[in-house]
C-alpha cells in the first residue's frame, strides 16, 4: 500500500461546485502539504500544515481551503471550482527537519469545465 | 527569497549519451538542494539531497550531482541515458523556513 494515499485519482467537476480531495498518510509525518502542478511552472505550494493545530498559507491558497482532520489526514477544498483551477493536485509530507525530502501520493487530476 | 532555475525546459539525449540537467538557486547561504523525478501518472520521487555533508551527491538509478557553490550550482548527471530514464526532473531547494521551493521542471526524452 502507498504510505501517502490520494482520493481520487481523476475528478471533473463543474464552474461553481464544491469538492474536496483528500489526503491520507501511514508514515507518521508530522508536516503535510498541498501542492499544486501546472505544465511549464512547476509544482506551487498551496497550504502546508505543521501539526495538527498548525495551517499556514502557502503561496497561490485563494480559492482553497483546507481541514487537518488527524494527524494522518489533511484535505483540501475548492469553495467554488473555477477552470483555472484546473490542475495536478499533489499531496505529501515529511518529517520534522530542514532537510526532510517530501513523499508524495500519487496525485489528483481535476479537471473543472 | 529563494529560488531555483532549471535552464532548459526539454532536455533530448540519445541512448548511452550523457544526461545534464542544469539547476541553478539563489541563496545567500548555502540551502538544502534535492532532485526529484516524475514519472507519468506518478508523484515525484526524490533522486538525491544536498545537506552540506559532501558537494558530490550520488542518489538512485545512476544519478549524480555536484554542489558548486561559487556557481551557485547543482546540476544533475549520468553518465549514461537508459530509455527507463524519461521522466520529468525536478530540482528544489529548502532553507530554514522549512519549505520547498521548486524549478518548473525539466522533461527529458532518451532517443533510441
Amino acid at each position: 500500500d502507498a504510505d501517502v494515499t490520494q482520493t481520487p485519482r481523476n475528478r471533473i467537476t463543474k464552474t461553481g461546485k464544491r469538492i474536496m480531495l483528500e489526503c491520507s498518510q501511514t508514515k507518521g509525518h508530522d508536516r503535510m502539504y498541498w501542492y499544486r502542478q501546472d505544465p511549464g511552472l512547476g509544482l506551487r505550494l498551496i497550504y502546508y500544515s505543521f501539526d495538527v493545530k498548525d495551517i499556514n498559507k502557502g503561496e497561490i491558497s485563494d480559492g482553497y481551503s483546507v481541514s487537518r482532520q488527524a494527524q494522518a489526514k489533511f484535505s483540501l477544498s475548492l469553495e467554488s471550482a473555477i477552470p483555472n483551477q484546473t490542475a495536478l493536485y499533489f499531496c505529501a509530507t515529511s518529517e520534522d527537519r530542514v532537510d526532510s525530502p517530501l513523499h508524495f501520493g500519487n496525485g489528483t487530476r481535476l479537471t473543472v469545465t | 527569497a529563494q529560488s531555483v532555475t532549471q535552464l532548459g525546459s526539454h532536455v533530448s539525449v540519445s541512448e548511452g549519451a550523457l544526461v545534464l540537467l542544469r539547476c541553478n538557486y539563489s541563496s545567500s547561504v548555502p540551502p538544502y538542494l534535492f532532485w526529484y523525478v516524475q514519472y507519468p501518472n506518478q508523484g515525484l520521487q526524490l533522486l538525491l539531497k544536498y545537506t552540506s555533508a559532501a558537494t558530490l551527491v550520488k542518489g538512485i538509478n545512476g544519478f549524480e550531482a555536484e554542489f558548486k557553490k561559487s556557481e551557485t550550482s547543482f546540476h544533475l548527471t549520468k553518465p549514461s541515458a537508459h530509455m527507463s530514464d524519461a521522466a520529468e526532473y525536478f530540482c528544489a531547494v529548502s532553507r530554514s523556513n522549512y519549505k520547498l521551493t521548486f524549478g518548473k521542471g525539466t522533461l527529458l526524452t532518451v532517443n533510441p
